[in-house]
């Protein structure tokens, strides 16, 4: 049982690059999120998904995309990268119901630099 | 005003000491209350959950909620060198059509002395 599984953990880009964070988890979880951790500033919410095909905007957005194709698999597209995106990115998951424990699994994070 | 308030640290105690953690809140419709620890370099890890006032306890660690005052604390008894990280406390609150949201404090680091 692998759990929420990011990739890649590195990456440099330059101003105006694009890429994608993969988020993959095996617990069928129907919430999944993104999350960016910056210094001082706690965990901050970029995306959400309740399921399939349902994706949310959380506090930070903009210059991110989210789809969910798959109950599994959550990619994180950022579109242009600007220096203001470097942080250290992390994807979780839930059963997405508060009568659980309320427990967020988390990835390992993926460390972001744009030069 | 954010949503949730926590103090930074940095917070150094000898082994064996009490820890006394905290996170005041602003938004009154917050209905469960989590403490998240998190290790250098990993992602965070669920350390306790509760949705109403009072305390809870588990093991050396007991989490205490006043919703009254819209304050939750985390109480680290005999604490180790191994309770060495940083600590976020986390607030989440139902909504319509099956979403959820979780607000995280900027998180507490830790630092246990042998």
């Amino acid at each position: 049982n692998a759990g929420v599984t990011q990739t890649p953990k590195f990456q440099v880009l330059k101003t105006g690059q694009s890429m994608t964070l993969q988020c993959a988890q095996d617990m069928n979880h129907e919430y999944m999120s993104w999350y960016r951790q910056d210094p001082g500033m706690g965990l901050r919410l970029i995306h959400y998904s309740v399921g399939a095909g349902i994706t949310d905007q959380g506090e930070v957005p903009n210059g991110y995309n989210v789809s969910r194709s798959t109950t599994e698999d959550f990619p994180l597209r950022l579109l242009s990268a600007a220096p203001s995106q470097t942080s250290v990115y992390f994807c979780a998951s839930s059963y997405g119901s508060f009568a659980n424990t309320g427990e967020l699994f988390f990835g390992e994070g993926s460390r972001l630099t744009v030069l | 005003q954010k949503e949730v308030e926590q103090d930074p640290g940095p917070l150094s105690v000898p082994e064996g000491a009490i820890v006394s953690l905290n996170c005041t809140y602003s938004n009154s419709a917050f209905q469960y209350f989590m403490w998240y620890r998190q290790y250098s370099r990993k992602g965070p890890e669920l350390l306790m959950y509760t949705y109403s006032s009072g305390n809870k306890e588990d093991g050396r660690f007991t989490a205490q909620v006043d919703k009254s005052s819209k304050y939750i604390s985390l109480f680290i008894r005999d604490s180790q060198p191994s309770d060495s990280a940083t600590y976020l406390c986390a607030m989440g609150r139902g909504g319509a059509s099956g979403t959820y949201k979780y607000i995280f404090g900027t998180g507490t680091r830790l630092k246990v002395l042998a």
